[in-house]
């Protein structure tokens, strides 16, 4: 079965400090996209990232970086010198590239609480 | 951003009512999805769209059902709504096509039912 786990339900740190947000997939297929949104307080949904399975290579945008380990079915996401403003939660997300299926699998989110 | 609005953004309503919620895009995407938000659960999707008239379930569609008559409507009904309908509700688009795209999601609406 296919899978996302967000081990960390909650984060605290205090403003300025990196913080790591970690993401584990299962699955047998051998391509696919994996993806982070941020839920602010005020509710909406934010895309923040889309990487293929083909893709190995880290993205930085920012003050955000993604790690994309195919080895270990990791896709982490680091903010550096975080801010209160980065307080939501986040979601991680797989999306199989096989067949029509064209359903999200999420993971459960990590809420941050960055505090100042 | 991508243009999507959702109405009504707030709903309370009794067990037993009727409900219908409705998301809007401007972006003339192929595929539309409702979701529901619930603590504990994260997202599940109730139904989507792949075109006017087409619409296929999710992991949740028991006790709703979904409409599609125009491109950039995609409504979603409660029949008769429960207390466990309770969420907050999500619309999502994507332009869909040969490879898999990014979802984009609308404001939300949050429906409680007493």
């Amino acid at each position: 079965a296919q899978k996302v786990t967000q081990a960390q339900t909650e984060i605290s740190v205090v403003e300025k400090e990196d913080v790591t947000l970690d993401c584990v997939y299962e699955t047998r297929d051998t391509t696919y996209y994996l993806f982070w949104y941020k839920q602010p307080p005020s509710g909406e949904l934010v895309f923040l990232i889309r990487r293929n399975s083909f893709d190995e290579q880290n993205e930085i945008s920012g003050r955000y970086s993604w790690n994309f380990q195919k080895s270990t079915s990791s896709f982490n996401f680091t903010i550096t010198a975080s801010q209160v403003v980065d307080s939501a939660v986040y979601f991680c997300a797989f999306f199989p590239n096989a067949g029509n299926n064209r359903k999200l699998i999420w993971g459960l989110g990590t809420s941050l609480a960055v505090n100042p | 951003d991508a243009g999507i609005t959702q109405s009504p953004r707030h709903k309370v309503t009794e067990t037993g009512t009727p409900v219908t919620l409705r998301c809007h895009q401007t972006e003339n995407h192929r595929y539309m999805y409702w979701y529901r938000q619930d603590p504990g659960h994260g997202l599940r999707l109730i139904h989507y769209s792949y075109g006017v008239k087409d619409t296929d379930k999710g992991e949740v569609s028991d006790g709703y059902s979904v409409s599609r008559s125009k491109t950039e409507d995609f409504l979603l009904t409660l029949e008769s709504a429960t207390s466990s309908q309770t969420s907050v509700y999500f619309c999502a688009i994507s332009p869909g096509g040969g490879r898999a795209d990014t979802q984009y999601f609308g404001p939300g609406t949050r429906l409680t039912v007493l």
